[in-house]
């Protein structure tokens, strides 16, 4: 079947580096995506990797090893604002994402 | 990216009711989404919205309850039939740009009472 993995939450601290993984199996493969989410709004795209190697984009970089079945968000200079859940979601071989159920960050001062 | 707008944003409704809520992008895209995401929970995927025929619906999702229309490549709505507080929900509406970045409405926030 297809699943993707993620930690249900996590915690870090104002101006620190925090780094969220995420596992995936999917029927073929047609990219990984990372979404920011914050309580009550819509998810808001941060990333597309499809191919094996860390993309940067301002603090924010995004990680895949196609091999592996893995990617990971890199967060650096953590702000309050980055509080929220983060949603990774891989593309199947029908072009359908399958969604994981998301990483609560919780920044603290 | 695509910017997307959907009406209405929220709306508190009686059981037994139906609501449409409207997509309206500002760039002819070709792929269409509706998601369904309940509390503390990830996105549920209700159907593709086809432009020109039938939308494809997901397992679980059917088009008495669900029907869906896309008369144009930007624009979509989705109708919530016979509600029931099961139906409580964010639904979202999402468009699929270039190199596949997939982009998402605000979202309708819907309470059924």
């Amino acid at each position: 079947g297809q699943n993707i993995d993620q930690p249900t939450e996590m915690t870090a601290t104002e101006g620190a580096i925090v780094q969220i993984n995420c596992t995936y199996q999917t029927s073929g493969f047609n990219g990984l995506f990372w979404y920011q989410q914050h309580a009550g709004e819509a998810p808001t795209f941060l990333s597309y990797n499809v191919l094996d190697g860390l993309e940067e984009k301002g603090r924010f970089s995004s990680f895949l090893s196609r091999s592996k079945g893995y990617s990971y968000l890199l967060l650096k200079e953590l702000q309050m604002k980055d509080s929220a859940s983060y949603l990774c979601a891989a593309m199947d071989s029908n072009y359908q994402l399958i969604w994981g159920a998301g990483t609560k960050l919780i920044i603290k001062p | 990216s695509a910017v997307i707008s959907q009406k209405p944003s929220r709306d508190i409704c009686q059981r037994g009711t139906s609501l449409t809520i409207q997509c309206q992008v500002d760039s002819q895209v070709t792929m269409m989404f509706w998601y369904r995401q309940q509390p503390g929970q990830s996105l549920t995927l209700i159907a593709t919205a086809n432009q020109g025929s039938e939308a494809t619906y997901e397992s679980g999702f059917v088009i008495d309850k669900f029907p869906i229309s896309r008369p144009n490549l930007t624009f979509s709505t989705l109708t919530v039939s016979n509600m029931s507080p099961e139906d409580s929900s964010i639904y979202l509406c999402s468009v699929r740009a270039r190199e596949n970045e997939q982009f998402f409405g605000p979202g309708t926030r819907l309470t059924v009472l």
